[in-house]
């Protein structure tokens, strides 16, 4: 079965900062990667998603993006945070071989002050 | 595209009774229907799917409904405990696309 690994944990950042958030993703190859996020006591947002190296998908203009430099490597960016983009960011995969079933990793919960 | 719409967004029940949570779709082609409970501080956990060629799956406590004429699912969690107590999501997925459209979410409390 696949284990989801994503860093930090917790993230305090100024506004204007930059950030980076990590996930990688163990026990399966090529899979579909995602990157959600949710607000305080909210839905899941979908935020982007990737098929392959290099191939990112955007489901929701703002000022993150993400990029998969590896197969089982997914990074999501900023450069300058907004207060608006704090929340619980999830990263997900999902096995091609069992379709559909996407599984979280442990998120980050991040606060931008 | 797809949308989901998910009631009740929040539900209160004793200790053993039932609990159902209904969820309603859009695109009729949708084959795919995860749900997911997700604890205070956690991450989502997939603890039931159907896909569309059933109308019926059960996992001890929990269940899954489809009526895929009148576009719905819904979950059903017998003899309901406290320790159920977590925000569910459904979601939906269309053949072919590997994204899930999910639900709003219900926050499930039940007391001891």
């Amino acid at each position: 079965s696949q284990t989801i690994h994503q860093w930090p944990a917790t993230l305090v950042q100024p506004v204007g900062s930059p950030l980076s958030l990590e996930c990688t993703v163990e026990g399966t190859s090529n899979p579909n990667l995602y990157w959600y996020r949710q607000a305080a006591g909210r839905g899941l947002q979908l935020l982007f998603y990737s098929v392959g190296i290099g191939q990112i998908s955007s489901e929701v203009p703002q000022n993150l993006s993400a990029s998969r430099p590896q197969d089982r490597q997914f990074i999501l960016s900023s450069k300058k945070l907004l207060l608006s983009d704090s929340g619980f960011y999830l990263c997900a995969s999902d096995d091609r071989g069992k379709y559909n079933e996407q599984f979280f990793g442990p998120g980050t919960r991040l606060t931008v002050l | 595209g797809e949308n989901v719409e998910q009631h009740p967004s929040t539900l209160s029940v004793q200790e053993g009774d039932s609990a159902v949570i209904k969820c309603t779709y859009s695109d009729s082609a949708s084959n795919y229907f995860p749900w997911y409970k997700q604890e205070l501080g956690k991450r989502p956990q997939l603890i039931i799917d159907i896909r569309s060629n059933v109308g019926e799956k059960k996992d001890q406590r929990i269940a899954v409904t489809l009526n895929k004429t009148a576009k719905h699912f819904s979950l059903h969690i017998t003899e309901t405990q406290p320790e159920d107590s977590a925000v569910y999501f459904c979601a939906a997925s269309l053949p072919g696309y590997s994204t899930l459209t999910f639900g709003k979410g219900t926050m499930l409390l039940v007391s001891p």
